[in-house]
C-alpha cells in the first residue's frame, strides 16, 4: 500500500494567492483529517470527513480556508488568498471507521507564503 | 486544549528502557489513551493504544494505572531511530475522532 498521499510536497507562494493542497487517503479509509502544524500552535484539526461528508470543521481558522472531499480517493485543502501566517506543514491522515484506532498520516506539505 | 500532560524532554541511553509519562487525569470512561511518535519532519505514527488494561505490541508497551489517570509508554530498548517527539493523546472511541495533540515529549536517545 501507498499510504497516504500528499501534494505537493513543498509549495512556495506569494501573500495573497490562492493555495491549493492536495491529499489521496489510503484505499478503503472513509475518514480523512487534515491537520496544520506549526512551532507556536504545535499540531492542530483543522477538519475532518467521513464517509466524504465534512463532520467537523471547527478548527478551520478562517474563510480564507476551505476543504472539499468530492470523493473518497481525494480531498483539497484551498486557502484563498493566503498570508505569511498560514505558513506551517499540513499533514494529511486518513483511517477506516470503526475498524481501526489508528490514524495514518501522510508526510505532509509543507508551505511557505512570503 | 489537550487533554493530556507531559514532560516536554527526556534523554535514554541507546539499548535501556525508555518509560515515557503521561497524565490524563480527566479522562472519561469512554476515552482511550494514544500513543503517537513524530521523528523528525515525518507524519506522526501510531505506536499503541489502550483502554484500561495494559498493552504490547512489537513497538512498545502501555501501562495504564488502575484509576486509569496516568500511563507509561515504555519502548524497552531503544535505538537512536526513536529520537523522536511522542505525543499521549486521550480520544472517544466511537463517535468523534477528534484527536487534541499536545506538545509532547522529545525523547533523545544518546549512544
Amino acid at each position: 500500500d501507498a499510504g497516504v498521499i500528499q501534494s505537493p510536497r513543498h509549495e512556495v507562494t506569494e501573500m495573497g494567492q490562492e493555495v491549493t493542497l492536495r491529499c489521496k487517503p489510503i484505499s478503503g479509509h472513509n475518514s480523512l483529517f487534515w491537520y496544520r502544524q506549526t512551532m507556536m500552535r504545535g499540531l492542530e484539526l483543522l477538519i475532518y470527513f467521513n464517509n466524504n461528508v465534512p463532520i467537523d470543521d471547527s478548527g478551520m481558522p478562517e474563510d480564507r480556508f476551505s476543504a472539499k472531499m468530492p470523493n473518497a480517493s481525494f480531498s483539497t485543502l484551498k486557502i484563498q488568498p493566503s498570508e505569511p501566517r498560514d505558513s506551517a506543514v499540513y499533514f494529511c491522515a486518513s483511517t477506516r471507521l470503526a475498524e481501526s484506532y489508528e490514524q495514518y498520516f501522510g508526510p505532509g506539505t509543507r508551505l511557505t507564503v512570503t | 486544549d489537550a487533554k493530556t500532560t507531559q514532560p516536554p524532554s527526556m534523554d535514554c541511553a541507546e539499548g535501556r528502557a525508555a518509560n515515557l509519562p503521561c497524565n490524563h487525569s480527566t479522562i472519561s470512561g469512554n476515552e482511550y489513551v494514544y500513543w503517537y511518535r513524530q521523528i523528525h519532519s515525518q507524519g506522526p505514527q501510531y505506536i499503541i493504544h489502550g483502554l484500561k488494561n495494559n498493552e504490547t505490541n512489537e513497538m512498545a508497551s502501555l501501562i495504564i494505572t488502575e484509576d486509569r489517570k496516568s500511563s507509561t509508554l515504555i519502548l524497552p530498548h531503544a535505538t537512536l531511530r526513536d529520537t523522536a517527539v511522542y505525543y499521549c493523546i486521550v480520544a472517544p472511541t466511537s463517535g468523534t475522532y477528534k484527536y487534541i495533540f499536545g506538545t509532547g515529549t522529545r525523547l533523545k536517545v544518546l549512544a
